[in-house]
């Protein structure tokens, strides 16, 4: 089943503009992650927040964690052609697995 | 070092064919996952391995498929009489893994770059 949600499933904007994505989960949870995939092929880590943070940075990206809410968001800020990916949130449940979303496709164009 | 590494990287058989993929996780990583990604879609988990054990496989599509993990280091992901619908790419992920009795504490996953499999 699918625990994470992301919206908007795409996402177009302009080179330098910010990029927010937005992710829902369901049940409670001991940490989110953050992934991002280009040409549907292997994944690359961004950010694990866990529950008990509000809100990590790494370079141009921001994430929040709001658990009253069950929302997460990726904000990606002054974006350039190479952030165009695929971006899937992730949740541990302790149950012993990643549950992903769908995903949001972003495209940046120059 | 060496990331996970997963072969082959591209694999075409014809229906009722078995097929066996490989995944290489990252040395040290106790922790390895297997996830199925068909056209324009999200991860399926499919199964995890803690050490050479498989707690969870209950993501396994059906019987034909099965998967093992030798040495706490190679896995091995094999189906067994393909079908059209078992075309997709095949993610393997490691990580480390802190485990408790009754509790699992994830860590970020690193991936393969995937086996894409076409059944024709």
């Amino acid at each position: 089943s699918q625990q994470g949600e992301e919206d908007p499933q795409a996402l177009s904007i302009q080179e330098g503009e910010n990029a927010t994505m937005n992710c829902s989960y369901k049940t409670s949870i001991n940490n989110l992650q953050w992934y991002r995939q280009n040409s549907g092929r292997g994944l690359v880590h961004l950010i694990l927040i866990r529950s008990n943070e509000r809100e990590k940075h790494s370079g141009r990206l921001r994430v929040t964690l709001d658990t009253s809410k069950k929302s997460s968001s990726l904000l990606i800020t002054a974006s350039r052609a190479a952030d165009t990916a695929s971006y899937f949130c992730a949740t541990d449940k302790g149950a012993q697995k990643l549950v992903f979303g769908q995903g949001t496709r972003l495209t940046i164009n120059p | 070092g060496a990331g996970v590494s997963q072969s082959p990287s591209n694999k075409v058989t014809e229906k009722g064919k078995d097929v066996e993929l490989r995944c290489d996780p990252i040395s040290g990583h106790t922790a390895l996952y297997w996830y199925r990604q068909s056209l324009g879609q999200g991860l399926e988990f499919l199964i995890y391995f803690q050490g050479n054990s498989a707690p969870d496989k209950s993501g396994l599509p059906s019987d034909r498929f099965s998967a093992e993990r030798t040495g706490g280091s190679v896995s091995t992901l094999t189906i067994q009489r393909t079908q059209q619908e078992d075309s997709a790419v095949y993610l393997c992920a490691s990580s480390l893994a802190d485990v408790s009795p009754g509790r699992f504490f994830s860590y970020e996953q690193y991936f393969g770059p995937g086996t894409r499999l076409t059944v024709t």
